[in-house]
C-alpha cells in the first residue's frame, strides 16, 4: 500500500531563517512525488515535482530513494511562504490518484 | 483560461438525504478526480473519471458514486448521507489524466452534514 507521511503538523520559523519540511512515503516501486501548496483563501496547487528538478520560489525538494524521503527546503523562509504544505505521491500505473500527506503549516513569523 | 470550478460552494444537508456536486475542468481537460478533506483523515482520493468512464476508485463505500459527461463535466452524488460526511470535496482536472500531467484543483464544496 502507498502512503506518505508528514511528521510536522506544524513548523514556525522566523523571516530570514531556514526551513525544511519532512516527507517520507512508502511504495514498492518508483513513484512520483510532489509537493503542493495551500496559501490562505486560496485553492491547492502544484509547488514542485521530483521529475522536474526546479527551484519554485526558492523551494527545493530532494528525493531519497534510500531512505524513500522527499523533504521540502528554503534557505531563507519569507513571510509570503506562510502556507499549508502537503506532500503527495502517484503511483506510474495509478493515473491521476494523488495520495496525500497529512500536511504540515508553516508560519513565518516577522 | 478559466480555472476549475465547482458548484455549489456550500451544501448543508441532513442525515439521510443525498447531495449532488458539480465540478467543471478546465476547458480541454478530459480527466477529473475527485477527493474528501477532513480535518481527521485529510485528503482522499475518491475516483477518477476519463472520457466518460471511471478510471480509478479509492476506499469509499458505494454511497459515493460519480459520473462524467461527454464535455468532461463531471458531478459526485453522495447518497444517505452520513454525519462523518461533511467534508471540503475537492475536484482536480488535468489534460489526459498521465501520472505525468499536472492536476488543477477547484475551490472546492464545502458540505455540512446535520
Amino acid at each position: 500500500a502507498q502512503r506518505v507521511t508528514q511528521p510536522e503538523k506544524l513548523l514556525s520559523v522566523f523571516k530570514g531563517a531556514p526551513v525544511e519540511l519532512k516527507c517520507n512515503y512508502s511504495y514498492s516501486g518508483s513513484p512520483e512525488l510532489f509537493w503542493y501548496v495551500q496559501y490562505s483563501r486560496q485553492r491547492l496547487q502544484l509547488l514542485l515535482r521530483h521529475i522536474s528538478r526546479e527551484s519554485i520560489k526558492g523551494f527545493t525538494a530532494d528525493l531519497n530513494k534510500g531512505e524513500t524521503s522527499f523533504h521540502l527546503k528554503k534557505p531563507f523562509a519569507q513571510e509570503e511562504d506562510s502556507a499549508m504544505y502537503y506532500c503527495a505521491l502517484k503511483g506510474p500505473a495509478a493515473g491521476n490518484k494523488l495520495t496525500f500527506g497529512g500536511g504540515t503549516r508553516v508560519l513565518v513569523k516577522p | 483560461k478559466a480555472g476549475v470550478t465547482q458548484t455549489p460552494r456550500y451544501l448543508i444537508k441532513t442525515r439521510g438525504q443525498q447531495v449532488t456536486l458539480s465540478c467543471s475542468p478546465i476547458s480541454g481537460h478530459r480527466s477529473v478526480s475527485w477527493y474528501q478533506q477532513t480535518p481527521g483523515q485529510g485528503l482522499q482520493f475518491l475516483f477518477e473519471y476519463f472520457s466518460e468512464t471511471q478510471r480509478n476508485k479509492g476506499n469509499f463505500p458505494g454511497r459515493f458514486s460519480g459520473r462524467q459527461f461527454s464535455n468532461s463535466r463531471s458531478e459526485m452524488n453522495v447518497s444517505t448521507l452520513e454525519l462523518g460526511d461533511s467534508a471540503l470535496y475537492l475536484c482536480a482536472s488535468s489534460f489526459a489524466g498521465l501520472a505525468s500531467d499536472e492536476q488543477f484543483f477547484g475551490p472546492g464544496t464545502r458540505l455540512t452534514v446535520l
